[in-house]
């Protein structure tokens, strides 16, 4: 069974700091893997979908690195702001049961202090 | 954004009731997907629909039952509610025509009394 964690489960860093986020998995055959955003009260943004032939994907001010090899995900936050203050919450999608499946990490709470 | 409306957003209702939330898409997706989403056990699937009238159960799928009768509507349905199904509901939808990203909607808060 495929088990994803993320660490830390919060973290707290000044506005204007580059960070980075950990998400790693246990079974290495994946499709892809995609990171998510959530704030409060809301529901999951999709932030960036890496697939399984890629290493990385870029959008804005994010950066999203796959080493499958390793089971290791980063998500790479650069000059944070106080609006990236969230929940990110990556997931690996895998061949599971004959189906395709997600399983989801339990998300890192960031916050980024004026 | 899919196009994805969930309804209700909000609802509270009593031990024993039946409830039934609806997820509806716009885009003509094949997949839909129920999750739930609780304090320290995160995102868990319930069912998921891969066309029409044909579902499957996902890792907690005691107590729930769903239904597709067309592309755009996938229903989830508690048929005697508990407290322990107090929680926010996911909907989502996979686009295999974007790389199979996934996409949700913004929840239905459940409470049960």
């Amino acid at each position: 069974k495929q088990e994803v964690t993320q660490i830390p489960a919060a973290l707290s860093v000044p506005e204007g700091e580059n960070l980075v986020l950990n998400c790693s998995f246990t079974d290495s055959a994946i499709y892809n893997l995609q990171w998510f955003r959530q704030d409060p009260g809301k529901g999951l943004t999709s932030l960036l979908l890496i697939q399984s032939s890629q290493r990385e994907q870029t959008s804005g001010r994010l950066n999203a690195s796959l080493d499958k090899s390793s089971g290791r995900s980063t998500l790479y936050i650069a000059a944070s702001q106080p609006g990236d203050s969230a929940t990110y919450l990556c997931a690996v999608a895998y061949s599971g049961a004959g189906s395709y499946q997600l399983t989801f990490g339990k998300g890192t709470k960031l916050s980024v202090i004026p | 954004d899919a196009g994805i409306t969930q309804s209700p957003r909000h609802k509270v209702t009593e031990t024993g009731t039946p409830v039934t939330l609806r997820c509806h898409q716009t885009e003509n997706h094949r997949y839909m997907y129920w999750y739930r989403q609780d304090p320290g056990h995160g995102l868990r699937l319930i069912h998921y629909s891969y066309g029409v009238k044909d579902t499957d159960k996902g890792e907690v799928s005691d107590g729930y039952s769903v239904s597709r009768s067309k592309t755009e509507d996938f229903l989830l349905t508690l048929e005697s509610a508990t407290s322990s199904q107090t929680s926010v509901y996911f909907c989502a939808i996979r686009n295999d025509s974007a790389g199979n990203t996934i996409y949700f909607g913004e929840g239905s808060w459940l409470t049960v009394v």
